[in-house]
C-alpha cells in the first residue's frame, strides 16, 4: 500500500452508463492528480487539485467531471465515454511546492468502455 | 505536452549488469524525476534531483542532470530481476502553486535471469 487508494481496480462500463472513480489519501498531501494512462502513449495530466481547488484543466472532455470535497478525497464521474477512454486512471497527491518530494501513485483503475 | 523523452524505449540486459536510461526534456525545469512501474500498477517514485544539483545517489540507484543538455540519466548498477519494468522521467517546470509533472513515455527495462 502506498498510502493513496483508488477504487476499484477494476471496471468495465457501457458507453450510456454513469459511473465513479474514487481516489483517498491520509498522507497529509495538499495536492491531488488525476492521470490517464493509454497503451503506447505518455501519462496524460488531466486535472490538479491544490487545497480543494482546481487549478488544471488539461482541456479535458466534459464526459470526465472531477470532484475534489477535501484534500484527501478526489473523484472522477464518468458519463457517456466512448471506447477510446478506455485506460488505466492514475490518481497522484503530493505535498505543497515548499516540500516537494514527488508524487505518490495509487495502483490505478483499469477502465474498459464497451 | 510531452516534455520528457527516454531513451532507450526498451532495455533488456542479463542480472548483475549495469542498467542505463536517458531522458531529455525541452524546457527549464525545477527538478526532475525518475519513476518505476511494475505492469499494469502505479508508479513509484524513486528519486528527485533539482535543477541545481548535477548527480544523486540512492542505493543502486545513480541519476545525473545536465541542465544545459537538458537531459538526465538512470543508472541502475548491479541489476536484479525484481528491477524489471518501466521507467520514467518526469518534469516540474513550475514555481507555484502544487507540482504538475510531465512524463515521458518510459523505458521499458527487463533482467533477464
Amino acid at each position: 500500500e502506498t498510502g493513496v487508494t483508488q477504487t476499484p481496480r477494476h471496471l468495465v462500463m457501457g458507453m450510456t452508463n454513469k459511473k465513479s472513480l474514487k481516489c483517498e489519501q491520509h498522507l497529509g498531501h495538499n495536492a491531488m492528480y488525476w492521470y490517464k494512462q493509454s497503451a503506447k502513449k505518455p501519462l496524460e495530466l488531466m486535472f490538479v487539485y491544490n487545497f480543494k481547488e482546481q487549478t488544471e484543466n488539461n482541456s479535458v472532455p466534459s464526459r470526465f467531471s472531477p470532484e475534489c470535497p477535501n484534500s484527501s478525497h478526489l473523484f472522477l464521474h464518468l458519463h457517456t465515454l466512448q471506447p477510446e477512454d478506455s485506460a488505466l486512471y492514475l490518481c497522484a497527491s503530493s505535498q505543497h511546492r515548499g516540500r516537494i518530494n514527488g508524487y505518490t501513485f495509487g495502483s490505478g483503475t483499469r477502465l474498459t468502455v464497451v | 505536452s510531452q516534455q520528457g523523452e527516454e531513451d532507450p524505449q526498451a532495455l533488456s540486459i542479463q542480472e548483475g549488469e549495469n542498467a542505463t536510461m536517458n531522458c531529455s526534456y525541452k524546457t527549464s525545469i525545477n527538478n526532475l524525476q525518475w519513476y518505476r512501474q511494475n505492469s499494469g500498477r502505479g508508479l513509484v517514485h524513486l528519486i528527485l534531483i533539482r535543477s541545481n544539483e548535477r548527480e544523486k545517489h540512492s542505493g543502486r540507484l545513480r541519476v545525473t542532470l545536465d541542465t544545459s543538455k537538458k537531459s538526465s540519466s538512470l543508472l541502475i548498477t548491479a541489476s536484479r530481476a525484481a528491477d524489471t519494468a518501466s521507467y520514467f522521467c518526469a518534469t516540474d517546470a513550475g514555481d507555484q502553486g502544487a507540482q504538475k509533472l510531465v512524463f515521458g513515455q518510459g523505458t521499458r527495462l527487463t533482467i533477464n535471469p
